[in-house]
């Protein structure tokens, strides 16, 4: 069965502290990890798409990984801003749905 | 470019009253769009997937006769909750696939349904 598993659940960092979330995945047929940032009380925002082992995206402090079995979200440096749920999830087979994980929820404090 | 919008932002009904959501792709056609829900601090969760021009297709337990969907045009799916309970209370998001062959969603904002 298809399968996300984000971690760490919670994440607490100081301004400035750099770190990586984890998204890892089952392995057959992937068409695509996709990482989103969600606040509270409003709808994901798209973050990246990454299809392939080694490919590597980045977007102001945010970059995205991928490997053959997971994918990290490294954050540099990060703002108070940067506090967030991050959500990863992966396309599902023949249609359209994608396989979300539970999310990282990372407080960041000044 | 993707914006999806969602209307109302928040709504309260009495229980028994039936309630619509609309969403909408506001600069591009999506063949393809999802209405999740979302408990607090916890993920989405799949309602069901809506192509335009045919019937939505929900996922396990989720009642197609409360939860009517329909996807009338390339821009606009709408939620209708019918007959609705205190347990349907909750945060109803609505997100958008491009054509093609990419699967990044796009999401509205989210419906906060409160049902009295």
């Amino acid at each position: 069965e298809d399968q996300v598993t984000q971690s760490p659940e919670a994440l607490r960092l100081q301004e400035g502290e750099s770190s990586s979330l984890n998204c890892s995945y089952t392995v057959s047929g992937l068409r695509g990890l996709f990482w989103y940032r969600q606040d509270p009380g409003k709808g994901p925002e798209f973050l990246f798409t990454l299809y392939s082992a080694g490919e590597e995206k980045e977007k102001e402090r945010l970059k995205a990984t991928l490997t053959k079995k997971e994918s990290f979200l490294h954050i540099t440096a990060p703002k108070p801003e940067d506090s967030a749920t991050y959500l990863c999830a992966r396309h599902a087979g023949n249609n359209r749905k994608l396989i979300w994980g539970l999310g990282t929820s990372l407080a960041v404090n000044p | 470019g993707a914006v999806v919008s969602q209307h109302p932002s928040r709504v309260i009904c009495k229980s028994g009253t039936s309630v619509k959501i609309e969403c909408r792709s506001l600069d591009f056609q999506a063949t393809t769009m999802f209405w999740y829900r979302q408990f607090p601090k916890k993920s989405l969760m799949l309602m069901a997937t809506s192509n335009e021009g045919s019937k939505a297709t929900y996922e396990q337990g989720v009642e197609k006769d409360k939860f009517l969907i329909n996807h009338a045009s390339l821009t606009l799916s709408t939620l209708t909750v019918t007959s609705a309970h205190p347990e349907d209370s909750s945060f109803y998001i609505c997100s958008a696939s491009l054509t093609g062959t990419s699967y990044e969603q796009y999401f509205g904002p989210g419906t906060r349904l409160t049902v009295t």
